[in-house]
């Protein structure tokens, strides 16, 4: 059964360090996301992408973070000048077009800031 | 904001018994999806429901959606020692062209032999 695939599975890294998060969404799938889990809190939404842009963002998502999809197939996230408060555990997700919401979710990488 | 609220927090059973965890909101969700996540993993989705009032069910599990889409129920039949876990529900919200989700604090289930 297909499904999202995240690497590094953790990073460890230091504080004002840029970090690049990957994700292989599922092939077919058209919508993307990311979402970030700090230990112990709800799973927070950060951005979604589509056609190649931006389609919405939360407050969390501010200009230390960026999307791109180089390529047909990985999808990043890249966090600039990493803080303290940016450990969590991040989650990228994929779903279909069109149709019910629904989002397949990675594993994630745990994201340690020290 | 839209905000899903779960109960309960917590819920400790025997094997065999039933329970119902709840997901509530004073929003309109376009659908509702349910998660089971393990520790240090992602969640897993089970079940996507989308129409109000609409009842899925998956071996032991039935899901509702409510009638005016603000909230949803997660029934287990005969709770087994694998049910243990932590349960999300996530709403979609209704505008927008792709679809976020807003996620509950989750329900940890534990069931005990």
């Amino acid at each position: 059964e297909p499904e999202v695939t995240q690497t590094p599975s953790h990073q460890v890294t230091q504080m004002g360090q840029e970090v690049i998060l990957r994700c292989v969404p599922i092939s077919n799938h058209l919508y993307f996301y990311w979402y970030r889990q700090i230990l112990g809190q709800k799973v927070e939404f950060l951005v979604s992408f589509y056609n190649n842009e931006i389609s919405e963002k939360s407050e969390i998502f501010d200009d230390q973070f960026s999307v791109e999809r180089p390529d047909g197939s990985n999808f990043t996230l890249k966090i600039r000048s990493t803080k303290l408060e940016d450990s969590a555990m991040y989650f990228c997700a994929s779903g279909l077009a069109g149709g019910p919401e629904t989002q397949y979710f990675g594993p994630g990488t745990r994201l340690t800031v020290l | 904001t839209q905000l899903l609220e779960q109960s309960p927090q917590f819920l400790s059973i025997q094997e065999g018994e039933n329970l119902t965890v709840y997901c509530n909101s004073s929003s309109v969700f376009s659908s509702l999806q349910w998660y089971r996540q393990e520790p240090g993993e992602g969640p897993v989705l089970l079940v996507t429901v989308v129409t109000g009032g609409e009842v899925k069910k998956l071996k032991r599990l039935t899901f509702q959606f409510g009638d005016a889409r603000k909230d949803s129920s997660l029934h287990i039949t005969a709770a087994q020692p694998g049910d243990t876990g932590l349960y999300l529900c996530a709403g979609a919200k209704t505008s927008g062209s792709a679809r976020q989700l807003t996620f509950g604090s989750g329900t940890q289930l534990t069931v005990l032999p």
